[in-house]
């Protein structure tokens, strides 16, 4: 199975912060990267898949990067509703997995 | 916009069984793969299944795989999942999400808002 990691687990930013969270896959997966916003007692919401193409209605305030085994989540200015976990997930082969997840909190 | 929206959660005794469903409100909904995922609480994202467009292809996590079973009804938008030989460690939020088409190599379009399970005596 692929291993994903996330750093940092834990980020304290204030709004207006660029921020940028990596993930780590244990294997090369091409492309076939999604990161995914969830906040507390909400379901998750697709922010960016195929690792850079940002998912319909998403501000463009984020981006994603990377190919192979690591990869990046960019906020370039940190707003208020940004407060929330962020989860990567590899979709490059079967069983699917997610990272474990950094939460985004207010400094 | 596209909703999905599952139901059939609650409480059930350790060995139990239980029925999730899964309605979605699309017009592809034929034509896309769906996946089950589920999270305990206060724990990160895990993946439980996926089923093919047509119901052929099912893919299961190995901590379920043998006592969950994945289905679909293309002439009703549901997606089910069958959950026998429920243990304490089941118990979690599950949530529905279409693919965007196919599931493998591609991405999760949309999410449920979830559905709880609790197992517990």
């Amino acid at each position: 199975d692929i291993q994903l990691t996330q750093s940092p687990s834990f980020l304290s930013a204030s709004v207006g912060d660029r921020v940028t969270i990596t993930c780590r896959a244990s294997q090369g997966i091409s492309s076939y990267l999604a990161w995914h916003q969830q906040k507390p007692g909400k379901a998750p919401k697709v922010l960016i898949y195929a690792a850079s193409t940002l998912q319909s209605g998403v501000p463009s305030r984020f981006s994603g990067s990377g190919s192979g085994t690591e990869f990046t989540l960019t906020i370039s200015s940190l707003q208020p509703e940004d407060f929330a976990t962020y989860y990567c997930q590899q979709l490059n082969s079967y069983p699917f997995t997610f990272g474990p997840g950094t939460k985004v909190d207010i400094k | 916009e596209v909703q999905v929206l599952e139901s059939g959660g609650g409480l059930v005794q350790p060995g139990g069984s239980l029925r999730l469903s899964c309605a979605a409100s699309t017009l592809d909904f034929s034509s896309s793969s769906m996946v089950w995922v589920r999270q305990a609480p206060g724990k990160g994202l895990e993946w439980v299944s996926a089923l093919s467009s047509r119901g052929d292809d099912a893919y299961y996590a190995d901590s379920v795989k043998g006592r969950f079973t994945v289905s679909r009804d293309n002439s009703k938008n549901t997606l089910y999942l069958q959950l026998d030989s429920l243990r304490a460690e089941d118990t979690a939020t599950y949530y529905c999400a279409k693919c965007g088409g196919n599931c493998l190599r591609n991405y999760f379009e949309y999410w449920g808002q979830g559905t709880l399970v609790t197992v517990s005596s």
